[in-house]
């Protein structure tokens, strides 16, 4: 069983298009993330929700808006896709405070043309 | 502001010797660090971490060291493996700040 499971694993789409990119975890744990590997390999975070509230918005474009309907879920949906938005998404899970080990899934590769 | 830094992008090793990866941080106010191994196509998997009451921590072939006054960490791995060929990044725990990694290929 995939702890953190994530889906599309490859995304191609065209610019100006909308896209979401799901997450899932069964690890019980009860803090979720989505790191953004940019063209220079930097793993950066975007989002850090912990029990279903946003606690961690780093400088990220309003197009991005994370869900998070429960705690084993948090979605990425991304509006009006452009050019840098290319990069490698992956979504992670953590238990309890920030600082614990953090468990990723495989990332989503989205490329925008 | 890039508050950890990994200035070497890459290394290559031969296998059955040591491999030295670093880790510069800037800020001191942390409780600890940790390493992360990346295949690719694959999201990164713990790999070992270290807290800053101690300046050594192992476990088998992985090692990392901890040397506060220079704010610098490095992960030691004997012997080296063709398996260990990945990218390896560390991050300061709790920030969720991660270095650009290193890619280290071990040659058989």
């Amino acid at each position: 069983d995939t702890a953190v499971s994530q889906t599309p694993k490859y995304l191609v789409t065209q610019m100006g298009n909308d896209k979401s990119i799901k997450c899932e975890q069964n690890l019980g744990h009860d803090t979720m993330y989505w790191y953004k590997q940019d063209s220079k390999k930097f793993l950066k975070i975007m989002f850090s929700y912990n029990n279903k509230e946003l606690i961690i918005n780093e400088t990220v474009p309003n197009r991005f808006s994370p869900k998070s309907p429960d705690k084993a879920h948090l979605n990425l949906h991304i509006n009006s896709l452009e050019l840098g938005d290319s990069a490698v998404y992956f979504c992670a899970s953590s238990q309890g405070e920030l600082g614990n080990t953090i468990y990723f899934g495989e990332g989503s590769w989205l490329t925008v043309v | 502001d890039q508050q950890v830094k990994q200035n070497s992008p890459s290394l290559s090793v031969q296998e059955g010797r040591i491999s030295i990866l670093n880790c510069d941080y800037t800020n001191s106010m942390f409780d600890y660090f940790l390493w992360y191994k990346k295949y690719p196509a694959e999201g990164p998997t713990f790999l070992i971490s270290i807290s800053s009451i101690k300046d050594k921590n192992e476990d088998g072939r992985f090692t990392v060291f901890l040397n506060k006054s220079a704010k610098h960490l490095s992960l030691h791995i004997v012997p080296s493996q063709p398996g260990d060929s990945a990218v390896y990044f560390c991050e300061k725990g709790g920030k969720l700040i991660f270095g650009q990694g290193t890619e280290l290929s071990v040659k058989p």
